[in-house]
């Protein structure tokens, strides 16, 4: 168990640029989550994946935000045209799959739009 | 929908305190409730489950017992420590409604010497 990667861990972008997370899951958990979290919140969630079938969205994903798990395995997050109100920390969770299975979160990537 | 309502901090404490953090509710059937701890730089880690209806999680100290009567989580420790000053977030997942977990706001938690 080599626990959830992720990277980068920070990004500086500027706005209206786009940029793209990765997650690596830990390798027998089927399914794979990312979240949203800002300063005093908690995560909020943003999709989630059961092995490549992305099964739920929130309505946060938008037409700039998208995320792909292509084979089942590794996951990325794609934001494009970068706002301000992006700023966030992105935080990559993954489970197996049974009913009430606890989420391993990666350290997250910091993103920061100027 | 599904939601988790947390009590707000900051809370400070001194060292071997006792501490409770309330944890309430709203979700249809039968959902799993979680604690989460996360330490400064760190990212979230489980702390405890519970499953089902009057089971208690436990963990490092901390407990908390699933309430089905009152809709509540409230976490326990009898006496805290420096080194559980971190943000604490109580969640649950509803198989009823998707799998998606549902987040508190967090509460941060500070234990002095």
């Amino acid at each position: 168990d080599t626990g959830v990667s992720q990277n980068p861990r920070h990004k500086i972008t500027k706005r209206g640029q786009n940029v793209t997370f990765r997650c690596d899951p830990i390798s027998e958990h089927n399914r794979l989550y990312w979240y949203r979290q800002t300063l005093g919140q908690g995560p909020e969630f943003l999709t989630y994946f059961q092995n490549e079938a992305q099964l739920e969205k929130s309505r946060l994903l938008s037409d700039r935000l998208s995320a792909e798990r292509p084979k089942g395995s590794f996951s990325t997050l794609e934001i494009q045209r970068t706002e301000q109100g992006d700023s966030a920390m992105y935080l990559c969770a993954s489970s197996r799959d049974q009913g009430s299975s606890p989420l391993h979160f990666g350290n997250g990537t910091r993103l920061t739009v100027t | 929908g599904d939601s988790v309502t947390q009590m707000e901090g900051p809370v400070t404490l001194s060292e071997e305190a006792f501490l409770t953090i309330n944890c309430t509710y709203t979700a249809t059937g039968y959902p799993s409730l979680f604690w989460y701890v996360q330490y400064p730089g760190e990212g979230l880690q489980l702390l405890l489950k519970a499953t089902k209806a009057d089971d208690k999680g436990s963990n490092k100290g901390f407990e908390a017992t699933y309430r089905k009567e009152t809709t509540s989580f409230h976490l326990e420790k009898g006496s805290v420590q420096v080194s559980d000053s971190a943000v604490y977030f109580c969640a649950l997942s509803n198989a009823n409604t998707g799998n998606q977990f549902y987040f508190g706001t967090g509460t941060s938690l500070t234990v002095i010497p």
